[in-house]
């Protein structure tokens, strides 16, 4: 069954101490992994796919990266407007026009 | 440009009674997912259309859950008999095509709150 766990579940940082989120999955072919920022109260907000291991991609302060296995979504110098919830998601060989499976989530919480 | 809209913005029902819900995608978008949230939970996928046909519906939990597109555009997600265990946020999203290199934009989605 194809699956996507990100940790942790919650992140608490001060304003500059830069850390990384982790999303693992396990998937019958990927055809593509996204990443999207949510605010309380609204849809994801698109920022990144990747496509094929060693790839990476940067906006501001984040930069996303993808392993066979798992991406990562490092954070720089974070500011409190960082804050949000930070979705990770999988499109298989499967769903090539479809659907997106999602993992639950990272709480991200900077405080200044 | 406009991005997509989801009406209305809240809606409260008691059990058992119909429900629908609007979803305005991105003008020239051909493809539009429903998916649904639960509170800590990443969003689920619903069902899928490709201009107006579904082409793929299997999120869809049961049969009392129904979604047309008839025009092409704007999609309606319809819920009969509601139950207490469909309270969720109910996203829409919308892609200019269908293709592995389309982004899905995000509505901002219908909270459901069933008594």
């Amino acid at each position: 069954e194809d699956q996507v766990t990100q940790s942790p579940e919650a992140l608490r940082l001060q304003e500059g101490e830069s850390s990384s989120l982790n999303c693992s999955y396990t998937v019958s072919g990927l055809r593509g992994l996204f990443w999207y920022r949510q605010d309380p109260g609204k849809g994801p907000e698109f920022l990144f796919t990747l496509y094929s291991a060693g790839e990476e991609k940067e906006k501001e302060r984040l930069k996303a990266t993808l392993t066979k296995k798992e991406s990562f979504l490092h954070i720089t110098a974070p500011k409190p407007e960082d804050s949000a919830t930070y979705l990770c998601a999988v499109r298989t060989v499967y769903n090539q026009g479809g659907k997106l499976i999602f993992g639950q989530g990272t709480e991200l919480s900077v405080k200044p | 440009g406009a991005g997509v809209s989801q009406t209305p913005s809240n809606k409260v029902t008691e059990k058992g009674k119909y429900v629908e819900l609007r979803c305005d995608p991105i003008s020239g978008h051909t493809a539009l997912y429903w998916y649904r949230q639960s509170l800590g939970q990443g969003p689920e996928f619903l069902i899928y259309f490709q201009g107006t046909g579904a082409a793929d519906d299997s999120g869809l939990p049961n049969d009392r859950f129904f979604a047309v597109r008839p025009e092409g555009s704007v999609s309606t997600l319809k819920i009969q008999r509601t139950e207490r265990g469909d309270s969720a946020v109910y996203l829409c999203a919308s892609s200019s095509g269908p293709g592995t290199t389309n982004e899905q934009f995000f509505g901002p989605g219908t909270r459901l709150t069933v008594l």
